[in-house]
């Protein structure tokens, strides 16, 4: 059982680039999600979806956009990456409804120069 | 606005020196207290959640416990192994599946 798998693991970008991190999971979780974690600021909510073809903001969306045309997928865009984007970042999912635990991947380490 | 602090931010202990790591949170309405352990370029595991004041959970060399106020994540006995960060998170009633997380404890276990 693979469980929430992400690629690239690392990924260096110049400003302005653009990029697609991919997020799969295969638990057959309708609650998927995306976090940034940087140093002090512990992990900060992106963008979620409950559900294929549903998606919202977290507390920090600018910058990215995420679509779920599957269960199964997740993916996360930088439009147009900036150095403070340097981050790493991680996929979650679980179960929706209730204190279901999030299942997370091994994360993507960008950085942007 | 749910809020969580860890303190503190980072903890030395020999090997089987006992010790407890702290989380204060602030929610309007707690539907779950989750806490995970990190290890250096992994994403957070799962270890326990726990719904209500004066709930207990174990695993192995860890407990956690509840109050109103804040969650102890307590190591009796730890081992090198234990050394890892370890995150609080809260889920609001209201938000869903969304957690609040913790700056996290970074924990090191000397042998």
């Amino acid at each position: 059982n693979a469980g929430v798998t992400q690629t690239p693991k690392f990924q260096v970008l110049k400003t302005g680039q653009s990029m697609t991190l991919q997020c799969a999971q295969d638990m057959n979780h309708e609650y998927m999600s995306w976090y940034r974690q940087d140093p002090g600021m512990g992990l900060r909510l992106i963008h979620y979806s409950v559900g294929a073809g549903i998606t919202d903001q977290g507390e920090v969306p600018n910058g990215y956009n995420v679509s779920r045309s599957t269960t199964e997928d997740f993916p996360l865009r930088l439009l147009s990456a900036a150095p403070s984007q340097t981050s790493v970042y991680f996929c979650a999912s679980s179960l929706a409804g209730g204190a279901s635990p999030l299942h997370f991947g091994n994360g993507t380490r960008l950085t942007v120069t | 606005e749910d809020q969580v602090t860890q303190s503190p931010e980072a903890l030395r202990l020999q090997e089987g020196e006992s010790s407890s790591l702290n989380c204060s949170y602030t929610v309007s309405g707690l539907r779950g207290l989750f806490w995970y352990r990190q290890d250096p370029g992994k994403g957070p595991e799962f270890l326990f959640t726990l719904y209500s004041a004066g709930e207990e959970k174990e695993k192995e060399r860890l407990k956690a416990t509840l109050t109103k106020k804040e969650s102890f994540l307590h190591i009796t006995a730890p081992k090198p192994e234990d050394s890892a960060t370890y995150l609080c998170a809260v889920q609001d009633n209201n938000a869903g599946n969304m957690l609040t997380f913790g700056g996290g404890t970074r924990l090191m276990v000397k042998p």
